[in-house]
């Protein structure tokens, strides 16, 4: 089973900045099957990026993202208040999904 | 307009069965997605529990498959989660959700509100 570890667990920020999240994997990935959440408190989460680089419907250009093998990286180039949440990747291989811990982008 | 929404027992007495389903409105189970089961205990990540497809194919967690059924009923177009000797560890939010192909991808694109379900005596 592959292992997805989400740096940093929390990143503090002020709106207008950039952030960078990454998602490393015990074992290299299907590019096409690596996949990234928002979750705000309260909520279900929200398909923001599919095949590692593809943004969902309605997803602002701020959100990108990239990367193959082991490793992958979500970026906001600019924050908006909005933004403030958790954010997950997701992998799947061998018939198995499986979730980052999380990275907590919070206000600073 | 896609909609799921989970239903069943917010209380589950530990060594019990916990019973949920999930109604989906605005697609077809027999459609070409799978359906999912996700869950998320309190202040924690997200744990994905399995998976069906239309023809009753399934996938689950290896760390849960010894206690979960995931089971589909085009007729009505809902599935369920079943899952057996319950513990205060798998007090969590439950959620369904629908992972549909994108160009040469995945995605879990639809999800149901979520639904607590507590473990206690």
């Amino acid at each position: 089973e592959i292992v997805l570890t989400q740096s940093p667990g929390t990143l503090s920020l002020s709106p207008g900045e950039r952030a960078t999240l990454s998602c490393r994997a015990s074992q290299s990935v299907s590019g096409n099957l690596l996949v990234w959440y928002q979750q705000k408190p309260g909520q279900a989460p929200r398909l923001l990026i599919y095949g590692a680089s593809s943004r969902a419907t309605g997803i602002p250009d701020r959100f990108s993202g990239s990367g193959s093998g082991t490793d992958f990286t979500l970026t906001i180039s600019r924050l908006e208040p909005e933004d403030f949440a958790v954010y997950y990747c997701q992998q799947y291989g061998s018939s198995v999904w499986t979730f980052g811990q999380g990275t907590k982008v919070e206000i600073k | 307009q896609v909609q799921l929404q989970e239903s069943g027992p917010g209380l589950v007495k530990p060594s019990g069965t916990l019973s949920l389903t999930c109604a989906v409105s605005g697609d077809s189970l027999s459609s070409k997605s799978w359906w999912n089961w996700v869950r998320q205990p309190p202040g924690k990540g997200l744990e994905w529990i399995g998976e069906v497809y239309h023809g009753g194919t399934t996938n689950y967690n290896p760390s849960l498959k010894s206690r979960v059924t995931i089971s589909i009923d085009k007729s009505k177009n809902q599935f369920s989660l079943t899952l057996t000797s319950v513990t205060a560890a798998d007090t969590a939010i439950y959620y369904c959700a629908r992972d549909t192909q994108y160009d040469n991808s995945w995605g879990f694109d639809y999800w149901g509100q979520g639904t607590l379900v507590t473990v206690s005596s």
